[in-house]
C-alpha cells in the first residue's frame, strides 16, 4: 500500500518552455503533499507543501511564480516549472502523507537545454 | 532547526558482513525519525520509521533500526547484507512535532557491496 507515482519520468525541453509533473497517490488520499529536489548525488531539499483546496507553502528561496503547484485532488499535485532555464536541471520528487509518513513517488529527471 | 547528520558518506561491506549505518540527529522533543533507500535513478522507498514505543524497530528487508535518546541517534543495522542492498540511504526527521510536516534529510550514505 501507500504507493506513489510521478509522470513524466524523463522530460528534456527547451529553455524558455514550461513543463508539468504529475504526483498522484495511488491507494491512499493525499491531503498533504511535498515536492523536493535533489541535484546529484547531493540530498533532498524541500521546495514546497502542497495542501489539497488550498495555496501551496513555498520554502525561502523557492520563487513561487516560477514553481507553480496545484493540488486540486486528494490525489493528485502538479508541479509546473514555467520558464525552464538550464539551471532548473535537476530530479523532482514528490511524496504524500498518509498516516504521518511521507511515501515517495520515482521521481522525475528534467533537463532543460 | 532540526537537522541529521550521516556521518559516513560511502561505505563498502562485503556481502553476507553486518551493516551499521549511522544517523544523529538535532532535534528537542521526541522525534519522528525515518530511514529511506534510494536506488540510482528511483523514488525513495522507506525502510523503517521510528515515533514512540519500542527503540528498537523492525523494518523491510530485514534492517532495524535503534532509537537512543541520550546519544541523538537513530543508527540502522542489518546483520548480512545482500548485493541488492548496494544503494543510497538516507536518514531523516520530521521537522515539526508530527509526522505530518516536512522531512529534513542528511546528505546520505552510499553503500557499495562487494562479492
Amino acid at each position: 500500500g501507500a504507493v506513489v507515482s510521478q509522470h513524466p519520468s524523463w522530460v528534456i525541453c527547451k529553455s524558455g518552455t514550461s513543463v508539468k509533473i504529475e504526483c498522484r497517490s495511488l491507494d491512499f488520499q493525499a491531503t498533504t503533499m511535498f515536492w523536493y529536489r535533489q541535484f546529484p548525488k547531493q540530498s533532498l531539499m524541500l521546495m514546497a507543501t502542497s495542501n489539497e483546496g488550498s495555496k501551496a507553502t513555498y520554502e525561502q528561496g523557492v520563487e513561487k511564480d516560477k514553481f507553480l503547484i496545484n493540488h486540486a485532488s486528494l490525489t493528485l499535485s502538479t508541479l509546473t516549472v514555467t520558464s525552464a532555464h538550464p539551471e532548473d536541471s535537476s530530479f523532482y520528487i514528490c511524496s504524500g502523507l498518509h498516516q504521518e509518513t511521507q511515501y515517495f513517488g520515482p521521481g522525475t529527471r528534467l533537463l532543460v537545454l | 532547526a532540526q537537522s541529521v547528520t550521516q556521518p559516513d558518506i560511502h561505505i563498502t561491506v562485503s556481502e553476507g558482513a553486518s551493516l551499521e549505518l549511522r544517523c544523529n540527529y538535532s532535534y528537542g522533543a521526541t522525534p519522528y525519525l525515518f530511514w529511506y533507500v534510494q536506488s540510482p535513478g528511483q523514488g525513495l522507498q522507506l525502510l523503517l520509521k521510528y515515533f514512540s514505543g519500542d527503540t528498537l524497530v523492525q523494518g523491510i528487508k530485514g534492517f532495524e533500526a535503534e532509537f537512543k535518546r541520550s546519544q541523538s541517534s537513530f543508527n540502522l543495522r542489518k546483520p548480512s547484507v545482500h548485493w541488492s542492498d548496494a544503494a543510497e540511504y538516507f536518514c531523516a526527521v520530521a521537522a515539526g512535532s508530527s509526522g505530518n510536516t516536512p522531512l529534513v534529510f542528511g546528505k546520505g550514505t552510499r553503500l557499495s557491496v562487494i562479492a
